[in-house]
């Protein structure tokens, strides 16, 4: 069974630009949760959605949106990119929509900004 | 908000020592306590997982135990081996959704 699929996995943009990650979950399952892994704030959490609807928003501001499609797959994308925003993000699948059951995380899209 | 804080940053141990590692969490509304370990280059990957309404867990060499009045949960490594060598992450979460709320990670280094 594959696991979760993040693209692009390297990227590098700059400042102003605008960015969008892809992941594709484990067959089946139907929610997923994007994360934000940094040196200094370590793993934050951004939003998560089940079938096709967020469900829960962490504290990022606006630039940083996301949504699902029909077949589960999600995208992430950040506006208006700023220094700080550059990161490890981490894509995590999950069979339920409710923590029931365990998070399975891609390997994640490192996005440096310059 | 939950606010979960771990302990020790980074621990390092002789192979086939104990680790203990330490959280502990603020809202006392949390009920799921996962576990994960990160190696490089790689995404978290989930070692152990404990409801509130257990207070201890065990899988092989890997145990977390929890103690709700207190708000604190500990993961325990018996006999530790090199491959143990990784950053482990706790978290904590509510029932509703898949949000979790991550301590700062620890690094363990486990010397042959």
């Amino acid at each position: 069974k594959a696991g979760v699929t993040q693209t692009p996995r390297y990227l590098i943009k700059t400042r102003g630009q605008q960015v969008t990650l892809s992941c594709s979950p484990i067959s089946g399952h139907r929610s997923v949760s994007w994360y934000q892994q940094t040196p200094g704030q370590g793993l934050q959490f951004l939003f998560e959605y089940f079938s096709e609807t967020q469900r829960n928003k962490g504290n990022f501001p606006g630039r940083f949106s996301g949504r699902q499609f029909s077949n589960s797959r999600s995208e992430m994308n950040v506006s208006t990119l700023e220094l700080g925003d550059s990161a490890l993000y981490l894509c995590a699948s999950s069979l339920f929509g409710e923590n029931t059951g365990e998070l399975f995380f891609g390997e994640g899209s490192r996005l440096t900004v310059l | 908000g939950e606010n979960v804080e771990q302990h020790p940053s980074t621990l390092s141990v002789q192979e086939g020592d104990s680790a203990v590692i330490k959280c502990t969490y603020s809202d006392s509304a949390s009920n799921y306590f996962p576990w994960y370990k990160q190696e490089l280059g790689k995404g978290p990957q989930l070692i152990i997982d404990i409801r509130s309404n257990v207070g201890e867990k065990k899988d092989q060499r890997i145990a977390v135990t929890l103690n709700k009045t207190a708000k604190h949960f500990s993961l325990h490594i018996t006999e530790t081996q090199p491959e143990d060598s990784a950053v482990y992450f706790c978290a904590a979460s509510k029932a509703a959704g898949n949000k979790l709320t991550f301590g700062g990670g620890t690094r363990v280094l486990v010397k042959p």
